[in-house]
């Protein structure tokens, strides 16, 4: 079955840390992975896509992830957390259905210390 | 940001009534999605629509219905409301201008937050 594991629930990290939120999926076809952002009261915003080609793909504020089909992970990475980036964080996969459906990870809560 | 209303943005309900929430949208995108956020659990797809009058299950729709009989709104009823339907309610867009990849690249709403009594 499809699925999409987020191992970490919660996550705190000082301000001007670095940081890795960790994702694994199981898909059976080539997957078309994604990372959202929630910020309290808000919807969900799209920070950045992976759809094929380089395995490092960079996207909005100044996060960026790494495809590795071998470990079957996507993980969100950024070198310095800033208080904005306290939030929740979603990792999310599809691409088999042609109706556009994604599977949507638990989510990880960063809490950023000052 | 994509053009995408929900309303309302929050609403008491007691059990047993029904309840509509609408999503509206300006981006002529032909994909949309609703969806339920309930803590622990993500995102959970319910219905979704590929095109006017074409809708479909996801993996929690019983107890809701949806409609989409123009482009820009999608309709998601709860006939008959109860406590374990409390909860936060996305809509979601995709696929105007990219077919393919394009096709999942969604697009939220800000939610409805739903309280059942």
């Amino acid at each position: 079955a499809q699925s999409v594991t987020q191992p970490d629930i919660h996550i705190t990290v000082s301000e001007g840390a670095s940081l890795e939120l960790r994702c694994n999926y199981s898909y059976g076809a080539t997957p078309y992975l994604f990372w959202y952002v929630q910020s309290p009261g808000q919807g969900l915003q799209l920070l950045l896509k992976y759809f094929s080609g380089d395995t490092l793909v960079q996207g909005i504020k100044g996060f960026e992830a790494e495809f590795k089909r071998s470990q079957s992970s996507f993980n969100l990475r950024k070198p310095s957390v800033h208080w904005s980036d306290a939030a929740e964080y979603f990792c999310a996969v599809g691409g088999s259905s042609n109706t556009g459906k994604l599977i949507f990870g638990q989510g990880t809560t960063l809490q950023v210390k000052p | 940001d994509a053009g995408i209303t929900q309303s309302p943005r929050h609403k008491v309900t007691e059990t047993g009534t029904p309840v509509t929430l609408r999503c509206h949208q300006t981006e002529n995108h032909r994909y949309m999605y609703w969806y339920r956020q309930d803590p622990g659990h993500g995102l959970r797809l319910i219905h979704y629509s590929y095109g006017v009058k074409d809708t479909d299950k996801g993996e929690v729709s019983d107890g809701y219905s949806v409609s989409r009989s123009k482009t820009e709104d999608f309709l998601l009823t709860l006939e008959s409301a109860t406590s374990s339907q409390t909860s936060v309610y996305f809509c979601a867009i995709s696929g105007a201008k990219t077919p393919g990849q394009g096709l999942y690249e969604q697009y939220f709403g800000p939610g409805t937050r739903l309280t059942v009594t």
